[in-house]
């Protein structure tokens, strides 16, 4: 099983519809993210935890919303989904550099792919 | 802003060749360069990342070399074969209090590589 899971990996919606992508992850990290990912652009992170109680906005969270339900889930909403949000979100888990003596890589899963009608 | 430029957008290189990907950031703060590969229908795994400590950090036939005074750093691929075909990222970030989980990525470069 994949250590980082997310789910659904691909959805077609309509605008205006709410959406959430989920994430559960097993590595026991405690640091989670959102990305997104568009052709030319790279990645670009949407929003940020350290800690079940530590959320963070990143570069492009206008638009999203996020919930750490637990240690190991982290999710992702689109309140009211538009066409530009259409794009392909990766969730990923780190382990601090510093802190627990981590490398500080990001574990990716497989991304989940939302395209806005 | 871009604070990471990455270039070439894409790359077709023969087998056995050399492919370079190249970055430049901005943000003098940035401590610690990675790069991310991604093959078709999967997230971005680490390959291989650098300090501005070193000039220069090889693992097998991956090479990152980094010039802090230019703020450029690049990626070289000794001897490119067919399943070295992927994205590459690559990515920046600072300290501050967190760790190096929180990336700012270039734009991606598409390496084919040709049997």
């Amino acid at each position: 099983d994949a250590d980082v899971t997310q789910t659904p990996r691909n959805r077609i919606t309509k605008t205006g519809k709410r959406i959430m992508l989920e994430c559960s992850q097993t590595k026991g990290h405690d640091r989670m993210y959102w990305y997104r990912q568009d052709p030319g652009l790279g990645l670009r992170l949407i929003y940020y935890s350290f800690d079940v109680k530590d959320i963070n906005k990143g570069e492009i969270s206008d638009g999203y919303s996020v919930s750490r339900q637990a240690q190991a889930k982290f999710s992702l909403s689109l309140e009211s989904a538009i066409p530009n949000q259409t794009a392909l979100y990766f969730c990923a888990t780190s382990d601090p550099l510093k802190r627990t003596g981590g490398t500080g890589e990001l574990f990716f899963g497989e991304g989940s792919r939302l395209t806005v009608l | 802003q871009q604070q990471v430029k990455q270039s070439p957008q894409s790359l077709i290189v023969q087998k056995g060749g050399i492919s370079i990907i190249n970055c430049a950031y901005e943000n003098t703060a940035f401590d610690y360069f990675p790069w991310y590969q991604q093959f078709p229908g999967k997230g971005p795994a680490l390959l291989i990342a650098i300090r501005p400590d070193v000039s220069e950090k090889k693992e097998g036939r991956f090479t990152i070399s980094f010039n802090k005074s230019a703020k450029q750093f690049s990626l070289h691929i000794m001897d490119s074969q067919p399943g070295d075909s992927a994205t590459y990222f690559c990515a920046a970030s600072s300290p501050g209090g967190t760790s190096y989980g929180k990336l700012t990525f270039g734009q991606g470069t598409i390496l084919t590589v040709h049997p």
